[in-house]
């Protein structure tokens, strides 16, 4: 067990449609990233927090939105949705500078399925 | 930017034989280096890391990596597996000195091991 903790496990939705997956950083860590797990683009990095800022960003979609919340808790917002989203969605989280670099600590991710 | 490169896919072994998965990377300036590994229906966890010293690493349950920077590689290898090894294993490289861990991914290697 990592101590992330990512919610829902599993969601099926339609086109158009729009989501929330959210995800709770072991405890103390104050840096929560995402990753977008697919077949064809195999693990992207979308965006990383640290302490509510937003620090860095990936190949994020303008349709996709993420905040971290004053409880360091963060929610990755996916709307208008298409068939081509449809991926696992990580989120990680380490304690940002300071710590031994390159140490995530990833949830069990968010299965989206898109119909 | 860094990338990072994972020439098999997919990589068969029996039981108790040795491995090797292959990793290479493109960096125009000195980078961390990992390997995670991902079991069936999990997150990534950390198996092993370079981050300077040393180039012969050793990880968790047995496998080692070695970095060698004139053939910018950090091939994973285990000298004997075990059926329990069979999962998804990706190399990823960070920047030196960003205080964040942000992580490029390579497509990843399923190590498939057999009886």
């Amino acid at each position: 067990d990592s101590g992330v903790t990512q919610t829902p496990k599993h969601l099926i939705t339609a086109t158009g449609q729009r989501v929330t997956l959210r995800c709770s950083p072991r405890s103390g860590d104050l840096s929560v990233y995402w990753y977008q797990q697919s077949l064809d683009q195999g693990l992207q990095f979308l965006i990383q927090y640290y302490n509510g800022e937003e620090r860095a960003k990936g190949n994020i979609l303008e349709r996709f939105s993420a905040q971290q919340f004053p409880d360091l808790h963060s929610e990755l917002n996916l709307s208008s949705l298409e068939l081509g989203d449809s991926a696992l969605y990580f989120c990680a989280s380490s304690a940002g500078p300071g710590q031994g670099p390159g140490e995530l600590f990833f949830g069990e991710g968010s299965r989206l399925t898109v119909l | 930017a860094q990338s990072v490169t994972q020439l098999d896919s997919q990589v068969p072994v029996f039981e108790e034989a040795p491995v090797e998965l292959r990793c290479n990377y493109s960096s125009s300036v000195s980078v961390y280096l990992f390997w995670y590994v991902q079991y069936p229906n999990q997150g990534l966890q950390l198996l092993l890391k370079y981050l300077s010293g040393s180039t012969l690493v050793k990880g968790i349950n047995g496998f080692e990596a070695e970095f060698n920077k004139s053939q910018t590689s950090f091939h994973l290898r285990k000298p004997s597996v075990h059926i329990s090894d069979t999962a998804e294993y990706f190399c990823a490289v960070s920047r030196l000195n960003t205080g964040f861990q942000k992580l490029v991914f390579g497509t990843g290697t399923r190590l498939l091991v057999s009886p």
